[in-house]
């Protein structure tokens, strides 16, 4: 059984920075891209980072690039996403998924909340 | 960036109706365009691969159609279990955007 779970989330100050991780179960990690997506207050989704298997190509929107980076461990199975600089609009449930090709999402862990705030 | 609109932003129907939710991109993206579906309390769900591309156990009530611009996400026989919200995603191009999301209620 495919298994996805997020850790790290918490309240951060304006201008902070933290590091949520992704532990991976249940299918060949290092076989698969992967990709960070947060669901807003209002429940929006917007997809925020994406790595490939080898951790070599990484993809980011605008709205995060230079700011958030996502990077992965194939040897423990578990991927990141660093995050600094933090506004309040990224304030929002962080979840990790599994990419399927390099199309779409196609299993997702429970989530981890962020909450940006002073 | 290829922007993705949902009508209608909430859908009041009652379980046994049929029920269809589209999807419009600014922009041709071909057939790459994902369903998903998020009940109250879980995370999104896929649906839908490839505008009209079934996943292994998705009740067969399921459905989607459309090319270019325009999608529709189908489900024939509402069931109380269907509740929640919808949302549509592309892959055509950088960024990924997802669509603001189909409520569907009681």
């Amino acid at each position: 059984e495919v298994q996805l779970v997020e850790s790290g989330g918490d309240l951060v100050k304006p201008g902070g920075s933290l590091k949520l991780s992704c532990a991976a179960s249940g299918f060949t990690f290092s076989s698969y891209g992967m990709s960070w997506v947060r669901q807003t207050p209002d429940k929006r989704l917007e997809w925020v980072a994406t790595i490939s298997t080898g951790g070599s190509y990484t993809y980011y929107p605008d709205s995060v690039k230079g700011r958030f980076t996502i990077s992965r461990d194939n040897a423990k199975n578990t991927l990141y996403l660093q995050m600094s600089s933090l506004k309040s609009e990224d304030t929002a449930m962080y979840y990790c998924a599994r990419l399927s090709g390099v199309d779409y999402f196609d299993y997702w862990g429970q989530g981890t909340t962020l909450t940006v705030s002073s | 960036d290829i922007v993705l609109t949902q009508s209608p932003a909430t859908l009041s129907v009652t379980p046994g109706d049929s029920v269809s939710l589209s999807c419009r991109a600014s922009q041709s993206i071909s057939n790459n365009l994902h369903w998903y579906q998020q009940k109250s309390h879980e995370s999104p769900r896929l649906l839908i691969k490839y505008a009209s591309q079934s996943i292994s156990g998705i009740p067969s009530r399921f459905s989607g159609s459309g090319s270019g611009t325009d999608f529709t996400l189908s489900i024939t026989s509402v069931e109380t279990e269907d509740f929640g919200m919808y949302f549509c995603q592309q892959s055509n191009s950088w960024p990924w955007p997802f669509g603001g999301g189909t409520k569907l209620e009681i």
